[in-house]
């Protein structure tokens, strides 16, 4: 069964700091695919970034990059010089094998709980 | 023109009621979701569905029942509600298209209050 590990529950930092969210993932399959949303205070779930697993390579997009190794079954999330507006509930997802009814069905982690302080 | 939408927003009622969450894609997409949210945040998906299928999760209760009058539609049904029901609802949708390119896109969520 496929599994998703956040295990920084909460992280504070200091506004302009840069900041590391872990994600690591179980699965047996070898075509899979990760994600990462944003859940800010107002509750909504946004989308961020997807990956497949037979693509590596790493990803930035502004302040946000993403670092996908799929030799440790990880896929870290960074924010570089931290805002008050990334604070929010990060969560890292993992999808593999076709689950039905044209669906691939998302396995959450538990979320990381980001605040980013003035 | 938001892209999946849900109402109400915010649901507050007795035990033994029966609800409905509605939710709406104007994505175009194929597959629609319905996650359940806990007081802990933890996601867990509840069904899948398009016009031909429908893959429930076995910890579901047979009380949520889902119910689609159309593509663009995916409504969630719920009998006997209890205190436990007590969450947040989120709706999602994704295209049925090639997997490299599955992705879900997230409604805003119904905060369900079971007194």
């Amino acid at each position: 069964a496929q599994k998703v590990t956040q295990a920084q529950t909460e992280i504070s930092v200091v506004e302009k700091e840069d900041v590391t969210l872990d994600c690591v993932y179980e699965t047996r399959d070898t075509t899979y695919y990760l994600f990462w949303y944003k859940q800010p205070p107002s509750g909504e779930l946004v989308f961020l970034i997807r990956r497949n697993s037979f693509d590596e390579q790493n990803e930035i997009s502004g302040r946000y990059s993403w670092n996908f190794q799929k030799s440790t079954s990880s896929f870290n999330f960074t924010i570089t010089a931290s805002q008050v507006v990334d604070s929010a509930v990060y969560f890292c997802a993992l999808s593999e094998a076709y689950s039905g009814a044209g669906s691939y069905q998302l396995t959450f982690g538990k979320g990381t709980k980001l605040s980013v302080i003035p | 023109d938001t892209a999946v939408s849900q109402t109400p927003k915010y649901l507050v009622t007795q035990m033994g009621n029966d609800k409905s969450i509605k939710c709406e894609q104007n994505l175009g997409h194929d597959t629609m979701y319905w996650y359940k949210q806990d007081s802990k945040k933890f996601l867990k998906i509840m069904f899948s569905y398009n016009n031909k299928e429908l893959i429930i999760n076995e910890t579901v209760p047979n009380r949520f029942s889902p119910k689609s009058p159309d593509k663009a539609h995916l409504n969630l049904h719920i009998n006997s509600l209890e205190l436990g029901d007590s969450a947040v609802y989120f709706c999602a949708s994704s295209p049925l298209t090639s997997p490299a390119r599955e992705t879900q896109y997230f409604g805003p969520g119904t905060r369900l209050l079971v007194l």
